[in-house]
């Protein structure tokens, strides 16, 4: 299995521009995390997915984030518009067991989209 | 608030030593308590994880004691190796809430 798939793994951009984080989860996982890292706050849980259905968004930070999962093997992380603050490394994971539709199954982290807000 | 507390967050150890690292929670609700393993540039990997009915669970070099009572748990690195330098994310979670704590950069000195 390749694992979560994430990109792009590097951004760059300018404060104010629109910038989309995309993440494909393993197959046959039905549940899908998204996480922010940074040096200040950490490893933070951002929104989760079951089934597609957002389940618990309330580590969005604001509204310039979005998050949407179409359909099972494909989700997207909106950020619009960005700020320096939005700098991050963005982590997507996913799950999938018995119990899915809560975080304690054991989720596999993709390698992350390093995001640069100038 | 910071609901994980861990330490320390750097250790430095010499090959064949104990690692060590110390985590603390606050919310009684959460009973799913795993470690993870993060190398540079990688995303952090599932290492080992334990419920509260039990007080330790241990696999091949990697053990969690777990107390319960004071509501901490620890991460034990027996023998540790080089190739174990990575940053340590302790967590804990409920049903719906999963928080990290702050993480450890454990160095191993050949």
């Amino acid at each position: 299995d390749a694992g979560v798939i994430q990109s792009p793994r590097h951004e760059v951009t300018e404060m104010g521009q629109e910038v989309t984080l995309r993440c494909k989860p393993i197959s046959g996982h039905n549940s899908l995390f998204w996480y922010r890292q940074t040096m200040m706050r950490g490893l933070e849980l951002l929104i989760y997915f079951n089934n597609n259905v957002p389940i618990d968004d309330s580590g969005m930070p604001e509204d310039r984030f979005s998050a949407k999962m179409p359909n099972a093997s494909f989700s997207t992380l909106k950020i619009q518009p960005s700020e320096p603050r939005d700098s991050a490394v963005y982590f997507c994971a996913s799950s999938s067991g018995p119990t899915s539709g809560t975080t304690t199954d054991t989720q596999y982290f993709g390698p992350g989209t390093r995001l640069t807000v100038l | 608030q910071q609901q994980v507390k861990q330490s320390p967050q750097s250790l430095i150890v010499q090959k064949g030593g104990i690692s060590i690292i110390n985590c603390a929670y606050e919310n009684t609700a959460f009973d799913y308590f795993p470690w993870y393993q993060q190398f540079p540039g990688k995303g952090p990997a599932l290492l080992i994880a334990i419920r509260p009915d039990v007080s330790e669970k241990k696999e091949g070099r990697f053990t969690i004691s777990f107390n319960k009572s004071a509501k901490q748990f620890s991460l034990h690195i027996m023998d540790s190796q080089p190739g174990d330098s990575a940053t340590y994310f302790c967590a804990a979670s409920a049903t719906r809430d999963m928080r990290f704590g702050a993480g450890t950069r454990l160095t191993v000195k050949p």
